[in-house]
């Protein structure tokens, strides 16, 4: 039972547009909302995350935005550079370990 | 201060074999937890240990276990290794508020293994 589900699975986008990622949970347990991300080769780290208490939080280029009702979470990448060209984790968790996505490999072409 | 360091970074290993990875967590933390990335996967949760003791653990066989050392540096075993266990393995250090809570991840680069 996949507990968050993540789309899509590639996205490719034009320099200097807007990345769009989304993710659905199903427990509402879940109280802690992190993006990650992982270039090749390397392991995954953290970008930016989100507690329920909150709608949208910034940071950079980077935002997330948070829909409790609905269970759906999605990451904004404003501005895409060829440098963001990697693959992006969401993940929940809080009281029980971080449930992954499958990951979005992102492509930001010139 | 160092991040999280990992060993080996590549294995190959044949099917039946056991093999042992090693983690040291970034100064400071207490809490590690061991991941399994499949190729074009999320990493799936294996198990986390706190203060030496196994504190959650996932959809994974009794073949798979662990270990906490008293400087938190942490080991993943595997026995009767299957092919399907060809994966990279992450290991994360964190500092939790508290038994049980899931602070921010710091992952390590990486084992990848593979198994013919």
């Amino acid at each position: 039972q996949q507990q968050v589900k993540q789309s899509p699975q590639s996205l490719i986008v034009q320099k200097g547009g807007i990345s769009i990622i989304n993710c659905a949970y199903e427990n509402t347990a879940f109280d802690y909302f992190p993006w990650y991300q992982q270039f090749p080769g390397k392991g995954p780290a953290l970008l930016i995350a989100i507690r329920p208490d909150v709608s949208e939080k910034k940071e950079g280029r980077f935002t997330i935005s948070f829909n409790k009702s609905a269970k759906q979470f999605s990451l904004h990448i404003m501005d895409s550079q060829p440098g963001d060209s990697a693959t992006y984790f969401c993940a929940a968790g809080g009281n029980t370990p971080l449930v992954f996505g499958k990951g979005t490999r992102l492509s930001v072409i010139a | 201060e160092t991040g999280v360091t990992q060993s080996p970074t590549h294995l190959i290993k044949t099917r039946g074999q056991q093999v042992t990875l090693r983690c040291s967590s970034q100064s400071g933390h207490n809490t590690v937890s061991w991941y399994q990335q499949a190729l074009g996967q999320g990493p799936q949760f294996i198990f986390q240990y706190y203060r030496e003791e196994e504190n959650g653990r996932g959809n994974f066989p009794p073949r798979f276990s662990g270990l906490q050392f008293p400087n938190y540096s942490s080991e993943l075993n595997v026995n009767a290794l299957e092919l399907d266990d060809s994966a990279l393995y992450l290991c994360a250090s964190s500092f939790p508020s508290g038994r049980g809570v899931t602070g921010e991840l710091f992952f390590g680069e990486g084992s990848r293994l593979t198994v013919l």
